[in-house]
């Protein structure tokens, strides 16, 4: 099946650094998303993201599906960014969703 | 407002003893899904559902069973649980298939 992997895995940024999460996928998707799980467990979506550039106030998202792999961009991070960053992809052909292992986040003040 | 619900939010309870976890959303979608989330592992996908009567196995089936019988309702049963199905669970809905998917605020469960 499809392999998800992200990089890297942990991550300890000053408040105000900006950041790239980067997601690879090992065959193509039919579907992309970002989402961010807050220090209460709760997951946010960021961005639905197959294909293309995204933005949304600090944070944007670039997948190039044809070299498989998607960057989430952080720029002047805040501590409520802090948590955990996940992307997963719908692998093509299949309704199916393979989650990536993460990228834990943590800002300073 | 919106929303995909889960009850419980806790439980704990003991092998063997049958139990149901509610999963509902309000936003008419057609693709609901069942993960479970450990440490270490993210979040793997046990069920999911096309539409009413159409269900199909994750990556995680083994020791769960689901219905969907309304379009709103996605219930995961847990017919004699085990201890290593302790885990955080959440129920997720997208209008189709590929498409963004809004999740619920996870169940935690717990087995003795």
């Amino acid at each position: 099946g499809i392999q998800v992997e992200q990089s890297p895995p942990d991550l300890i940024l000053q408040e105000g650094a900006n950041s790239t999460l980067r997601c690879n996928f090992s065959d193509s998707v039919n579907n992309l998303q970002w989402f961010h799980q807050n220090p209460w467990g709760q997951l946010i979506n960021l961005f639905y993201i197959p294909s293309g550039t995204k933005q949304n106030g600090r944070l944007s998202a670039t997948t190039v599906a044809t070299e498989r792999y998607s960057l989430l961009y952080i720029s002047s991070s805040q501590t409520t960014d802090s948590g955990v960053y996940f992307c997963a992809v719908g692998a093509s052909g299949t309704y199916k969703y393979i989650f990536g292992t993460g990228t834990r986040l943590k800002v300073l003040a | 407002e919106a929303q995909v619900t889960q009850n419980p939010r806790y439980l704990i309870t003991v092998t063997g003893k049958k139990l149901t976890v509610t999963c509902s959303q309000n936003m008419n979608h057609e693709y609901m899904s069942w993960y479970r989330q450990d440490p270490g592992l993210g979040l793997r996908q046990i069920y999911y559902s096309m539409n009413v009567e159409v269900t199909d196995k994750g990556d995680v089936p083994e020791g769960y069973k689901v219905s969907r019988k309304e379009k709103r309702n996605f219930p995961l049963i847990l017919e004699s649980p085990s201890p290593n199905q302790t885990s955080l669970y959440f129920c997720a809905s997208s209008f189709k298939g590929p498409d963004t998917q809004y999740f619920g605020p996870g169940t935690r469960l717990t087995v003795l």
